[in-house]
């Protein structure tokens, strides 16, 4: 089973709010992986966990903050946020880092009002 | 640095024609490959990959791809194309020591009845 689930499907919060983003993989993956993706752009990377361990931050605003509970699980903690932040997050988990493919989960549409 | 390009916004092809989506690629060294699809509000599906051995790769959905070392290139291929097909197609490399997926602008893929 090659499934990365994520929740909510969607998200609207205003520029005050605290949000949490969810990610969660049962392939025994040990990299997990950030992106935001723009419409009918390609994804660029945020994060990257490796072994639990945060192992790239793409100099994201720290209004993210992505955390690693468990191998399975990755969040997103959303906070004051802007309207530019407005896009599809996806979510995707790797065998390891390096060769391997990754395999996306649907993403969250969030709309920051 | 290494990337990827996909010199084409979109491709338009007839049902049951043979398609092709071009990416080049610049990298040092050898490169690890990949094609990714994306169908509209959905996360992306990975299709294939090369990282050595044989020049053609095959991968989901009866889609192949041809890796050319003195051409730098790594096109998608499909022999008999299908109105499904149509999405949005992106080539990735990955880059920063093998932990980053750099994506593609991205091909949109039109199949036409």
């Amino acid at each position: 089973d090659t499934e990365v689930t994520q929740t909510p499907k969607h998200l609207v919060m205003g520029m005050t709010n605290k949000k949490s983003l969810k990610c969660e993989q049962h392939m025994g993956h040990r990299a997990m992986y950030w992106y935001k993706q723009k419409a009918k752009k390609p994804p660029e990377l945020m994060f990257v966990y490796s072994y639990e361990k945060l192992s790239i931050n793409e100099s994201v605003p720290s209004r993210f903050s992505p955390e690693c509970p468990n191998s399975s699980l990755l969040n997103l903690h959303l906070h004051a946020l802007q309207p530019e932040d407005s896009a599809l997050y996806l979510c995707a988990s790797s065998q390891r880092t390096r060769s391997y493919e990754q395999y996306f989960g649907p993403g969250t549409r969030l709309t920051v009002t | 640095a290494q990337s990827v390009a996909q010199p084409e916004d979109q491709v338009n092809v007839a049902e049951g024609n043979p398609l092709t989506v071009k990416c080049t690629y610049s990298v040092s060294g050898n490169p690890y490959l990949f094609w990714y699809v994306q169908y509209p509000n959905r996360g992306l599906q990975f299709l294939l990959k090369y990282i050595t051995g044989d020049n053609l790769v095959k991968g989901s959905y009866g889609f192949e791809a041809e890796f050319n070392k003195s051409q730098t290139s790594f096109h998608l291929k499909k022999p008999s194309a299908l109105v499904s097909d149509s999405a949005l197609y992106f080539c990735a490399i990955l880059t920063g020591g093998g932990n980053k997926l750099t994506f593609g602008t991205g091909t949109q893929l039109k199949v036409e009845l």
